[in-house]
């Protein structure tokens, strides 16, 4: 089975900060992908990034990177110069290589201020 | 982007009634669209999974006569609470698939914007 762990229930950030929010995750599929989503409280599902599992190098789009340890199993989000607007529940999430649902961890409210 | 939508975006209702929440896909086809339930400050739960064609699946726990799931086309699919009470109201929210590509494991998942249901 699938599990996906976010140990972090809230975290809080000043604005221009880097911040990383973990990701742990457990899988027997041998091709799999991870995500991280953002929600904000107009709740939307805003796609961030995507990492498979075979991927060599880290994933990056903009301010976001994710820090992809396969042999720990963790996919962490790093979000740099932190922003106001960036104040959300994050979600990490996988799918395996059945291409099934996404699973999803418990998510991560950030709160940045000035 | 691909775009998928839900209407309506939120609906309050009486005990007893039945809402129909429908989910499409604008621009693709999408074979499998996902259900999912959001309480306040929790996760995503998985309801089930909708088949074109074909009939749902279920979650465990999700009750299939209480939450009538229709996938008619390769655009549509629609989610039924029947007979819906206090109980019920959540955030429910759709995301389809586009399948074209090779992988399964990189197929993209697009999010509709969320059904907020209240049931009074």
């Amino acid at each position: 089975a699938q599990k996906i762990t976010q140990t972090q229930p809230g975290m809080f950030v000043q604005e221009k900060e880097a911040v990383t929010l973990d990701c742990t995750y457990d899988t027997s599929d041998p091709s799999y992908g991870l995500f991280w989503y953002k929600q904000p409280s107009s709740g939307e599902m805003i796609f961030l990034i995507y990492q498979g599992s075979y991927d060599q190098q880290n994933a990056t789009e903009g301010r976001y990177s994710l820090n992809f340890q396969k042999a720990r199993k963790s996919a962490n989000l790093v979000i740099s110069a932190s922003q106001l607007g960036d104040s959300a529940m994050y979600f990490c999430a996988m799918i395996g290589q059945a291409g099934t649902a996404l699973i999803f961890g418990k998510g991560t409210t950030l709160s940045v201020s000035s | 982007g691909a775009v998928v939508s839900q209407h309506p975006s939120w609906v309050i209702c009486k005990s007893g009634t039945s809402v129909k929440i429908e989910c499409r896909s604008l621009d693709f086809q999408a074979t499998t669209m996902f259900w999912y339930r959001q309480f306040p400050k929790q996760s995503l739960m998985l309801m089930a999974t909708s088949n074109e064609g074909s009939k749902a699946t279920y979650e465990q726990g999700v009750e299939k006569d209480k939450f009538l799931i229709n996938h008619a086309s390769l655009t549509l699919s629609t989610l039924t609470v029947t007979s819906a009470h206090p109980e019920d109201s959540s955030f429910y929210i759709c995301s389809a698939r586009d399948t074209s590509g090779a992988n399964p494991s990189t197929d993209t998942q697009y999010f509709g914007p969320g059904t907020r249901l209240t049931v009074l």
